[in-house]
């Protein structure tokens, strides 16, 4: 198994530019989660999905967007970068959160390698 | 809503040595997980140690264990034997039973000198 993957590693925007990052898990977990992480903070909720075709708003969501078409994949949108948004940006997955009989730890998040992303 | 503290910003242990990593939560909520993430320079968050707030028994993880009072809302871990690989970011978190919500502190730097 991959776990969870983010595509790309890094990148450089202008500020105004739009771009997508693309987190993808093959544990077929229902829930996923996008997070960013700042110097000297912990990680952050953006957006989250409770399962496909749903998201919802997280601790930050404003400056992204968020799309769940198929289970596996969670996408994050910039639709106009802004300097406030350089950061390095997680992506997590896990099972339903406190699901009976479900397996042991459904409560786990596993997360991807992150993605590094600066706006000029 | 919770809050996760991590009150010592850096750390150092020689190596083979023992190292308590201290944590404290808030929260009204009776039953929740806690977790503790540990983040190398590569920025992979990796799992180390989880506990459920229902069992009294602390959780172990070969070299890690965890400390759990939950009356006094404490968290720390400890890391046994240290190794020059157990260098990194640590992170504690808090989840409700049942919730999405993972509720990071500000991490702990560890530094294990040779």
């Amino acid at each position: 198994n991959a776990g969870v993957t983010q595509t790309p590693k890094f990148r450089v925007l202008k500020t105004g530019q739009s771009m997508t990052l693309l987190c993808a898990q093959d544990m077929n977990h229902e829930y996923m989660y996008w997070y960013r992480q700042d110097p000297g903070m912990g990680l952050r909720l953006i957006h989250y999905s409770v399962g496909e075709g749903t998201t919802a708003k997280g601790e930050v969501p404003d400056g992204y967007n968020v799309s769940r078409l198929k289970k596996q994949n969670f996408l994050l949108g910039l639709e106009s970068a802004a300097p406030s948004q350089t950061s390095v940006y997680f992506c997590a997955s896990s099972y339903e959160p406190g699901l009976a009989g479900g397996p042991g730890g459904t409560d786990t998040q596993y997360f991807g390698p992150g993605t590094r992303l600066t706006v000029l | 809503a919770q809050t996760v503290t991590q009150s010592q910003p850096e750390m150092s242990v020689q190596e083979a040595e023992t190292v308590t990593l201290s944590c404290t939560y808030d929260t009204s909520e009776s039953d929740y997980y806690l977790f503790w993430y540990k983040q190398p320079p590569s920025r992979q968050m990796i799992l180390v140690i989880r506990q459920e707030a229902y069992k009294q028994q602390n959780a172990t993880e070969n070299r890690f264990s965890v400390n759990f009072q939950k009356a006094a809302k404490s968290f720390s871990l400890k890391i046994s034997d240290s190794q020059l690989g157990d260098a990194a970011m640590y992170f504690c978190a808090f989840s409700g039973a049942g919730s999405y919500q993972l509720t990071f502190g500000k991490g702990t730097k560890l530094s294990v000198i040779p």
